[in-house]
């Protein structure tokens, strides 16, 4: 069974730009979720999706967005890019969501400069 | 606020003895517990939970271990061997912020010297 897979794995964007990250789920897994990891703050979740509808959301401003299709993959999107956005991406897939059922993926690692 | 701490952020230990990672947290809404190990270039993965209705829980030569009053777990690996060797993350979720609305602490990186 193939794992979860994130693209682009590296990208470099400036101040002010938008981004958008994508992730395919491990196929069957309904469930998708986005987390953050910087060296200060640790990895802190973002939001996740079930069935093309967001479910639940941490606490990030609404420059974070997300959205998920019918097949499952994922997007995530940034607008306005900040110097403190610069971190590794994760996202997580599980069947229905629970935690100890996610399988993460590498991670996309975004550079803001 | 860091509702989940990892103080210690490294930790060495022999091959064949005990490991023992720390975690503490400050909210008492938190009810369940996971551990997850991190490989460089990887993805955490998922090694163990606990609810809090359990103060233990044992998988092979992983137990975690769980402290509500001081509101501390632990992970004990035995013995430990040098594949153990990575990031290792404790997170918490409550009921009521949802199922993977985890909170992570920072990572201790644990290396098993052979």
């Amino acid at each position: 069974k193939a794992g979860v897979t994130q693209t682009p794995r590296y990208l470099i964007k400036t101040r002010g730009q938008q981004v958008t990250l994508s992730c395919s789920p491990i196929s069957g897994h309904r469930s998708v979720s986005w987390y953050q990891q910087t060296p200060g703050q640790g990895l802190q979740f973002l939001f996740e999706y079930f069935s093309e509808t967001q479910r639940n959301k941490g606490n990030f401003p609404g420059r974070f967005s997300g959205r998920q299709f019918s097949n499952s993959r994922s997007e995530m999107n940034v607008s306005t890019l900040e110097l403190g956005d610069s971190a590794l991406y994760l996202c997580a897939s599980s069947p229905s969501g629970y935690a100890d059922t996610q399988y993460f993926g590498p991670g996309t690692r975004l550079t803001v400069l | 606020d860091q509702q989940v701490k990892q103080n210690s952020p490294s930790l060495s230990v022999q091959e064949g003895r005990i490991s023992i990672l720390n975690c503490d947290y400050t909210n008492s809404m938190f009810d369940y517990f996971l551990w997850y190990k991190k490989y460089p270039a990887e993805g955490p993965t998922f090694l163990i939970s606990i609810s809090s209705i359990k103060d233990k829980n044992e998988d092979g030569r992983f137990t975690v271990f769980l402290n509500k009053s001081a509101k501390h777990l632990s992970l004990h690996i035995v013995p430990s061997q040098p594949g153990d060797s990575a990031v290792y993350f404790c997170a918490a979720s409550g009921s009521n912020s949802g199922a993977n609305n985890l909170f992570f602490g920072t990572g201790t990186r644990l290396t098993v010297i052979p």
